[in-house]
C-alpha cells in the first residue's frame, strides 16, 4: 500500500463538467506535488505546495485549480477541461521543503475528458 | 533548454541483462534519478547518482559521468516483473527535477 492515496483512479467528464482530484498522503512530509503524465511524454510539474503554500505554479490553464487545505492533503479542482487534458494526473509528496528528488508517489487519477 | 534522453522501449529476455540508457543537457546539476513505473501503478524511487561511477542495488545498479551527460541503468537476471517503465530525471541547480520520457522494457520469456 502506497503511502500517497488518489481518489478516483478513474474519471470521466464532460468538457462542461466539475470535478475535483483528491490527493492524501500519510509519510508526514511537508511537500506535496501534482505532476500530469501522458503517453510518451515526461511528466510535467503542475503545481508544488511546501507547507500548505504553493511556491510553484508552472503556466498551468486557469482550468486546473489546486487547494492545499493542510499538509496531508491536496485537491485539483476541474473545470471545463479540454479533451487534451486526458492523461494520467499524479499526485506526490517528499520530505523538506527543498526538492532533494525523492518522491513519493501515488497510483494517478486516470482522466479522461470527452 | 533542457532535455532528457531514453530510448522509448526496449525488449530483452527473461533471465538476460539489460542497460537502459539517458542522457541529458540540464542547467546544473544536483543528481540523477531512476524511478520504476508499473502500467498503471505510482513510479517508485529506484537510485540517485550525484557523484561519478557506479551504484549498486542488489539486481540493478545505475551509473554516472556527469563530465559525458551520460547515465545508465543496468538491470540483471531479469524477471518478468522487471516490465515496466524506466523514468530517469535530473535535478537542476533551481532543485527543479527534469524528466525523460521513460523506457518501457518488455521482458520475454
Amino acid at each position: 500500500e502506497t503511502g500517497v492515496t488518489q481518489t478516483p483512479r478513474h474519471l470521466v467528464m464532460g468538457m462542461t463538467n466539475k470535478k475535483s482530484l483528491k490527493c492524501e498522503q500519510h509519510l508526514g512530509h511537508n511537500a506535496m506535488y501534482w505532476y500530469k503524465q501522458s503517453a510518451k511524454k515526461p511528466l510535467e510539474l503542475m503545481f508544488v505546495y511546501n507547507f500548505k503554500e504553493q511556491t510553484e505554479n508552472n503556466s498551468v490553464p486557469s482550468r486546473f485549480s489546486p487547494e492545499c487545505p493542510n499538509s496531508s492533503h491536496l485537491f485539483l479542482h476541474l473545470h471545463t477541461l479540454q479533451p487534451e487534458d486526458s492523461a494520467l494526473y499524479l499526485c506526490a509528496s517528499s520530505q523538506g521543503t527543498e526538492n532533494t528528488g525523492e518522491l513519493f508517489f501515488g497510483e494517478g487519477s486516470r482522466l479522461t475528458v470527452l | 533548454g533542457q532535455n532528457i534522453d531514453q530510448p522509448t522501449e526496449m525488449t530483452a529476455t527473461e533471465g538476460a541483462i539489460v542497460q537502459i540508457n539517458c542522457t541529458y543537457q540540464t542547467s546544473g546539476f544536483n543528481g540523477l534519478f531512476w524511478y520504476q513505473q508499473h502500467a498503471g501503478e505510482a513510479p517508485t524511487f529506484l537510485s540517485y547518482n550525484v557523484l561519478d561511477g557506479l551504484e549498486e542495488k542488489g539486481r540493478f545498479s545505475s551509473f554516472l559521468s556527469r563530465s559525458k551527460g551520460y547515465s545508465y541503468l543496468l538491470l540483471k537476471e531479469l524477471q518478468m516483473k522487471d516490465s515496466a517503465s524506466y523514468l530517469c530525471a535530473v535535478l537542476d541547480s533551481n532543485y527543479q527535477l527534469i524528466w525523460g520520457a521513460g523506457t518501457k522494457l518488455i521482458i520475454k520469456p
